[in-house]
């Protein structure tokens, strides 16, 4: 079945490091990734998204990788900010497909 | 920057009572979505709707499960008669015509006792 999954529930990073989060997907139909970033108690806010004809996508200080060879996709922050901290979610689309189907999530702790 | 609005914040209701969450999409977006999230799990799909009729819906959305589009602004999601495991946030989401980015609103915390 089709499934959306982190390798990792928490990440504690220094203030200043790179952040990389990961993820991986089993649907071989998925055409579209999203990454979002959600703080306590507010909405799942966009960041960064990718079709599945890139391998990388790159934002202000955010980078999308997109390995379709082993259905991973990963997360990187650079310069890491306390504004950072939040729970990450990667999330993807089947084409055709209206819903979007989420991870469980990483929540990224920064530390001073 | 345009954003979607959800009201109300937080809603506690009694078990079997019908509640309506309110969403107000971003103007001239053409696609619509509700999600929840179960504290502390992922966030699910419930529904999308476009063009005035509903497009996909997953097996959450039951018939306890309805959503309207009234007028030229709200979207909202009704649940008739409201169980225990409603408990949850509700997310309302949008989208433009072009590109897939679903924008999410800050959500409504449903508690139903």
């Amino acid at each position: 079945g089709e499934s959306v999954g982190l390798h990792l529930p928490t990440l504690s990073v220094q203030e200043g490091d790179n952040s990389i989060i990961n993820c991986a997907y089993s649907n071989s139909a998925s055409d579209y990734f999203i990454w979002y970033k959600q703080e306590s108690g507010k909405g799942p806010q966009f960041i960064i998204d990718i079709r599945s004809n890139m391998d990388k996508r790159q934002g202000q200080r955010v980078t999308v990788l997109l390995n379709k060879t082993v259905k991973h996709l990963s997360l990187q922050i650079a310069a890491t900010q306390p504004g950072d901290s939040a729970v990450y979610f990667c999330a993807e689309k089947s084409q055709g497909a209206q819903k979007l189907v989420f991870g469980q999530g990483t929540r990224l702790t920064i530390n001073p | 920057e345009p954003e979607v609005t959800q009201t109300p914040s937080h809603q506690v209701t009694q078990m079997g009572q019908e509640v309506i969450l309110r969403c107000v999409p971003i103007s001239n977006h053409l696609y619509f979505y509700w999600y929840r999230q179960i504290l502390g799990q992922k966030v699910e799909f419930l529904v999308s709707f476009y063009n005035n009729e509903i497009s996909e819906k997953s097996e959450i959305f039951d018939d306890q499960f309805s959503v309207e589009r009234p007028d030229g602004s709200n979207f909202t999601l009704k649940i008739r008669s409201t169980k225990l495991e409603d408990s949850a946030m509700y997310f309302c989401a949008s989208r433009g015509g072009v590109g897939e980015t679903q924008y999410f609103g800050p959500g409504t915390r449903l508690l139903v006792l």
